[in-house]
């Protein structure tokens, strides 16, 4: 069983259109993130759930809105998509919010035609 | 704030060699330290940790990295190169505090020749 997987692997779209991403982690951790990897492999993280609640906020764009229903999910909605939205978005999880020990998905390549 | 550097965006070595990865940060408060592997298209995979215990720390395959406040580093090193070691070596630092942010460095790509 994959611990922390994300849906879809590959996303391929025109600009302007929504997408969305799902993570779901079966570790029972309780905190999870999403990070942005860009073309030059530099990770920023984007967003941290604690429990659902939402803990980490960094200067990300408002079309960029996370969704936590529980806290095994956290997926990642997108508006308006833009060229530069084009990256590898990867979804973690750790077992609390002060450990930095995180256990990572295998990434969602998106690509803004 | 906190920043990490890593020296060296690509480093080639000959299997069986010695793996150097250099890795210095910046933290107001005590850091905790991290090393994470990506294999191609995979995700990172955490390879050791310093959480201000001992300095010298040892992580999975072979590899060890050691705690250097005076100099503030967090190097990497393997001994003997295996091929399966080809990939890309991030070193992180976070505050360890509440609302714990890690922050990464640009990643050090491992090139390992036969």
């Amino acid at each position: 069983d994959t611990a922390v997987s994300q849906t879809p692997k590959y996303l391929v779209t025109q600009m302007g259109n929504d997408k969305s991403i799902k993570c779901e982690q079966n570790l029972g951790h309780d905190t999870m993130y999403w990070y942005k990897q860009d073309s030059k492999k530099f990770l920023k993280i984007m967003f941290s759930y604690n429990n659902k609640e939402l803990i980490i906020n960094e200067t990300v764009p408002n079309r960029f809105s996370p969704k936590s229903p529980d806290k095994a999910h956290l997926n990642l909605h997108i508006n308006s998509l833009e060229l530069g939205d084009s990256a590898v978005y990867f979804c973690a999880s750790s077992q609390d919010r002060d450990t930095g020990e995180l256990f990572f998905g295998e990434g969602s390549r998106l690509t803004v035609l | 704030a906190q920043s990490v550097t890593q020296l060296g965006s690509h480093v080639s070595v000959s299997e069986g060699a010695l793996v150097l990865l250099r890795c210095n940060y910046s933290s107001s408060v005590p850091p905790y330290l991290f090393w994470y592997v990506q294999y191609p298209n995979q995700g990172l995979q955490l390879l050791l940790k310093y959480t201000s215990a001992a300095t010298l720390v040892k992580g999975i395959n072979g590899f060890e990295a050691e705690f250097k406040k005076s100099e503030t580093s967090f190097h990497l090193t393997k001994p003997s190169a295996h091929m399966s070691d080809a990939a890309e070596y991030f070193c992180a630092v976070s505050r360890g505090a509440a609302g714990n942010k890690l922050t990464f460095g640009g990643g050090t790509r491992v090139l390992v020749k036969p």
